[in-house]
């Protein structure tokens, strides 16, 4: 049962335009979420995380949106580059301790020039 | 070097061979992490190691047999493997438990 789904798997969009990737948890002790950004050939890399205690946090043209009712955070950036282009990754925490990270399946992001 | 270094990037074993991954971390951790990626699925936690003390096992078989010799190197061997065990093994250091993973680059593997 997965508790953190991205339920898209791809999104095309134009360079300088807004990306947002988003994703949903069904756990509601979860207090902390992550971003992770993977380029083909390489491990993920950390972009951006999130406390529960806040619903915005921003990088950026890199800013992360949590709406803890709906259960839902969203990763938007502005403006969109091809470098963006890369698989993203959701992730999520309760309390404290490595075996209480759960992943998404990821996100393809497509920026075309 | 910098950063979380895995070799072999690419393994192709029979279900009858004994190989070994390796991960290097370079960052002054003090925790490292296998994770097992396959398609489709999201990173499946494998084995956690803090202070060079495993914290955290979960519940993965016992042909996957991890080492942790110091707080730098952590491997993974691997014995009898199963084709449904090709995947993408991703070694990961952090500060504790509690902050952001350091992923290396992965070893794919492949078990035929």
């Amino acid at each position: 049962d997965q508790q953190v789904k991205q339920n898209s798997p791809s999104l095309s969009v134009q360079e300088g335009r807004i990306s947002i990737l988003n994703c949903d948890y069904t756990n509601s002790m979860f207090d902390y979420f992550l971003w992770y950004k993977k380029y083909p050939a390489e491990g993920p890399t950390f972009l951006i995380s999130i406390s529960s205690i806040k619903d915005k946090n921003e990088d950026g043209r890199f800013t992360v949106f949590l709406n803890k009712s709906a259960k839902h955070l969203s990763l938007h950036i502005v403006p969109s580059q091809p470098g963006d282009s890369a698989v993203y990754f959701c992730a999520a925490q309760a309390q404290t301790g490595a075996n209480n990270l759960f992943f998404g399946t990821g996100t393809r992001l497509t920026v075309i020039p | 070097e910098t950063g979380v270094t895995q070799t072999p990037r690419h393994l192709v074993m029979g279900m009858t061979n004994k190989k070994s991954l390796k991960c290097e971390q370079h960052l002054g951790h003090n925790a490292m992490y296998w994770y097992k990626q396959s398609a489709k699925k999201p990173l499946e936690l494998m084995f956690v190691y803090s202070l060079e003390e495993r914290v955290e096992n979960n519940s993965v078989p016992s042909r996957f047999s991890p080492e942790c010799p110091n707080s730098s190197h952590l491997f993974l061997h691997l014995h009898t493997l199963q084709p449904e065990d090709s995947a993408l093994y991703l070694c990961a250091s952090a500060w504790g438990v509690d902050s952001p993973l350091h992923f290396g680059n992965g070893t794919r593997l492949t078990v035929t």
